[in-house]
């Protein structure tokens, strides 16, 4: 099946720093690609949906200045916090997807980057 | 109100029992179900599509009720290696094909 790769897999960072998180579409393009935060305990919740050579479409409540999505090819999107503060602490997931339209698409997902901030 | 809701549980199933659990959604223009199986601090993985009709992969059968506006999964013989939490998904009518997730149920396969 499709792989999808997040690097790093977990960072740990000072309150008030940027960190950078990519998402790679290893053997399939994707147009699409997702970018969820997992809190415990909590589902996982949308904060972007990025399109490639477009800006992003933010869910209401998640600060686009804040949590700035690049997705400059078709194999690549970056989600990056920027002044990370401990309440980002959470687990970032990105998903993409392998085709537009059909009833039965799959979404892949990445392993996730567990964010720490001290 | 949460758009998908599901029991947490956890579920404590013997091995070889038969757990079942259901998944609400509110969103009547939903139009694809889901469910995903996700390890501790792992990715959601697919687990199986959700059709009308209902469906079986091996030993799990997901139905699919639209009036009532609910999703099942039925997992039989249980295996230790089944112990996870499940995700109900359900997928937007949008262009984007955004998926909405509850927040799981807990599933404890015990020897």
């Amino acid at each position: 099946g499709a792989v999808v790769s997040q690097h790093p897999s977990r960072v740990i960072c000072k309150s008030g720093t940027s960190v950078k998180i990519e998402c790679r579409s290893l053997d399939f393009q994707a147009t699409t690609m997702f970018w969820y935060r997992q809190f415990p305990k909590q589902s996982l919740m949308l904060m972007a949906t990025s399109n490639e050579g477009s800006k992003a479409t933010y869910e209401q409540g998640v600060e686009k200045d804040k949590f700035l999505i690049n997705h400059a090819s078709l194999t690549l999107s970056t989600l990056t916090v920027t002044s990370a503060h401990p309440e980002d602490s959470s687990f970032y997931i990105c998903s993409a997807r392998d085709r537009p339209g059909g009833l039965q698409e799959t979404q892949y997902f990445g392993p996730g980057t567990r964010l720490l901030v001290l | 109100r949460k758009e998908v809701e599901q029991d947490p549980g956890p579920f404590n199933v013997p091995e070889g029992a038969t757990v079942a659990f259901n998944c609400t959604y509110s969103n009547s223009a939903s139009q694809s179900f889901f469910w995903y199986r996700q390890d501790c601090r792992k990715e959601p993985k697919l687990l199986m599509s959700v059709y009308s009709s209902g469906n079986e992969d091996g030993r799990f059968t997901a139905q699919l009720n639209r009036a009532s506006q609910y999703i099942s999964l039925l997992i039989r013989d249980s295996k230790l290696s089944d112990s996870a939490t499940y995700l109900c998904v359900v997928r937007l009518t949008d262009s984007w094909g955004k998926l909405q997730f509850g927040a799981g149920t807990q599933v404890v396969v015990t020897p």
